[in-house]
C-alpha cells in the first residue's frame, strides 16, 4: 500500500527565504508525483505535475524535483511572499490512476 | 472555462440525520471523484466514476454513503445517517479521461456533524 509522507507538518520563514518543502513515498512504481497548493477554506490547485520519466518541472518561482529510485520529491519555492502561506500537498498517482495524498506542510511567511 | 462546481460550501447537520452534496464537473471532463479530508489529513479517495460508471468504491462506507452520476454529468453524494467522524471537507474532482493526469478540484463542501 502506497503512503506519502511530508515532515515537517509545518514550517514559519521570514519573507524573502528560499526554502524547500520534502515529500517521500513508499511504492516506486508511480505514474507521475504532484504537488498541490490548498488555501483555508478552498479546494486544491495543481502546482507542478511531474512525469515518472522526469526529473523536474519548474514554473516561475517554484521548482520540484522527483527521484522516484530513492521515492523522495522535492519542491523548492525560490524568494518566499507573504502570498506563498498556504498549505502544500504532495501526491502520486500509482498504476491504477489513484492518487494519493500526504498530509501537507502548513507554510507560514512572515512579513 | 468554468471550474468545478459544489454545494453547499458548507452544512451543519446533527448526527443521525440525512445531508446531501452536489458537483458539477468541468464540461466534457470523462472522470469525476469525491475525496473526504479531514482536518489535518490528506484527501482521502471515496469514489471514483467513469462517465456514469464507478471504477473505484473501495473505501466508500457503503452502510452510509452512496453516489450517483446520472447521464455523466454531475453527481450527487449522500450521507445517512451522518456519524460525528463524518465531519470533513467534501471535495469533488474531475479529469479529462482519468487515466493519471491533473485532476481539478472545486472548493469543497464543509460538513460539520454535532
Amino acid at each position: 500500500k502506497q503512503e506519502v509522507t511530508q515532515i515537517p507538518a509545518a514550517l514559519s520563514v521570514p519573507e524573502g527565504e528560499n526554502l524547500v518543502l520534502n515529500c517521500s513515498f513508499t511504492d516506486s512504481a508511480i505514474y507521475n508525483l504532484q504537488w498541490f497548493r490548498q488555501d483555508p477554506g478552498k479546494g486544491l490547485t495543481s502546482l507542478l505535475l511531474i512525469q515518472s520519466s522526469q526529473r523536474e518541472q519548474t514554473s516561475g518561482r517554484l521548482n520540484a524535483s522527483l527521484d522516484k529510485s530513492s521515492g523522495r520529491s522535492t519542491l523548492y519555492i525560490a524568494a518566499s511572499q507573504p502570498g506563498d502561506s498556504a498549505t502544500y500537498l504532495c501526491a502520486v498517482t500509482g498504476a491504477n490512476s489513484k492518487l494519493t495524498f500526504g498530509k501537507g506542510i502548513t507554510l507560514s511567511v512572515r512579513p | 472555462e468554468a471550474g468545478v462546481a459544489q454545494s453547499p460550501r458548507y452544512k451543519i447537520i446533527e448526527k443521525r440525520q440525512s445531508v446531501a452534496f452536489w458537483c458539477n464537473p468541468i464540461s466534457g471532463h470523462a472522470t469525476l471523484y469525491w475525496y473526504q479530508q479531514i482536518l489535518g489529513q490528506g484527501p482521502k479517495l471515496l469514489i471514483q466514476f467513469q462517465n456514469n460508471g464507478v471504477v473505484d468504491d473501495s473505501q466508500l462506507p457503503k452502510d452510509r454513503f452512496s453516489a450517483e452520476r446520472l447521464k455523466g454529468v454531475d453527481s450527487t453524494l449522500k450521507i445517512q445517517p451522518a456519524k460525528l467522524e463524518d465531519s470533513a471537507v467534501y471535495l469533488c474532482a474531475s479529469s479529462i479521461t482519468g487515466d493519471g493526469e491533473t485532476q481539478y478540484f472545486g472548493p469543497g463542501t464543509r460538513l460539520l456533524v454535532l
